[in-house]
């Protein structure tokens, strides 16, 4: 069965410095992977996914992930951080059925 | 183009009570889903609908129903709210739906559900 874990339940940076947020995969078969956003009190907002094409993703508001199977990682990163990314991020695996499985997410938090 | 839309946005019952939370989208998707997402949980499927006609159970179906009205509609029903259902409910759609893995869910505002 797929499975993601989530790393780091919550992750404090200063504005203007590097982003990472870090997420486990397990999957018996090449898996489709998805970075979401959520705002507070909003909806969730896809950032960006990776379906077996090229292994670096990018995704919208200048963040992106790689996909390494070696290491069954998705991690999300960022070169700089703003106060406007403050949010909770969740990585999310797709089944053969595509039905979707998150983890348990990963607050952001951005300081002046 | 509202994309996925949800009602009520917030509502409060008694255990017991019986309510229906309502989802439309206009994007012309086949496959439209219901979550609910509890703290340091995340998001965690109860039915989905693969396409009109047809629904399925998700992780945690107990104490829920739903209805696939049209191809725009999904609706979730709790019979006999119980505060244990106390969440936030969010619904979400996708073009294929099915054993189409890269599917995007493109998911609504959501329902606080509080049950007393």
């Amino acid at each position: 069965a797929q499975s993601v874990t989530q790393l780091d339940s919550h992750v404090s940076v200063s504005e203007g410095t590097p982003v990472l947020l870090r997420c486990n995969y397990s999957s018996s078969y090449s898996p489709s992977l998805f970075w979401y956003v959520q705002h507070p009190n909003k909806g969730l907002q896809l950032l960006l996914k990776y379906t077996s094409a090229a292994t670096l993703v990018k995704g919208i508001n200048g963040f992106e992930a790689e996909f390494k199977k070696s290491e069954t990682s998705f991690h999300l990163t960022k070169p700089s951080a703003h106060m406007s990314d403050a949010a909770e991020y969740f990585c999310v695996v797709s089944d053969l059925k595509g039905k979707l499985i998150f983890g348990q997410g990963t607050e952001l938090s951005v300081k002046p | 183009n509202a994309g996925v839309t949800q009602t009520p946005k917030f509502q409060v019952l008694k255990t017991g009570q019986s309510m229906t939370l309502q989802c439309a989208q206009d994007m012309n998707h086949n496959s439209m889903y219901w979550y609910r997402q509890d703290p340091g949980m995340g998001l965690r499927l109860i039915y989905y609908s693969a396409s009109e006609g047809t629904t399925d159970k998700g992780e945690v179906p107990n104490g829920y129903n739903v209805s696939r009205l049209n191809k725009r509609e999904f609706s979730l029903r709790l019979e006999s709210a119980a505060p244990s259902q106390t969440s936030v409910y969010f619904c979400a759609s996708g073009l294929a739906g099915g054993l189409f893995s890269t599917d995007t869910q493109y998911f609504g505002p959501g329902t606080r559900l509080t049950v007393l």
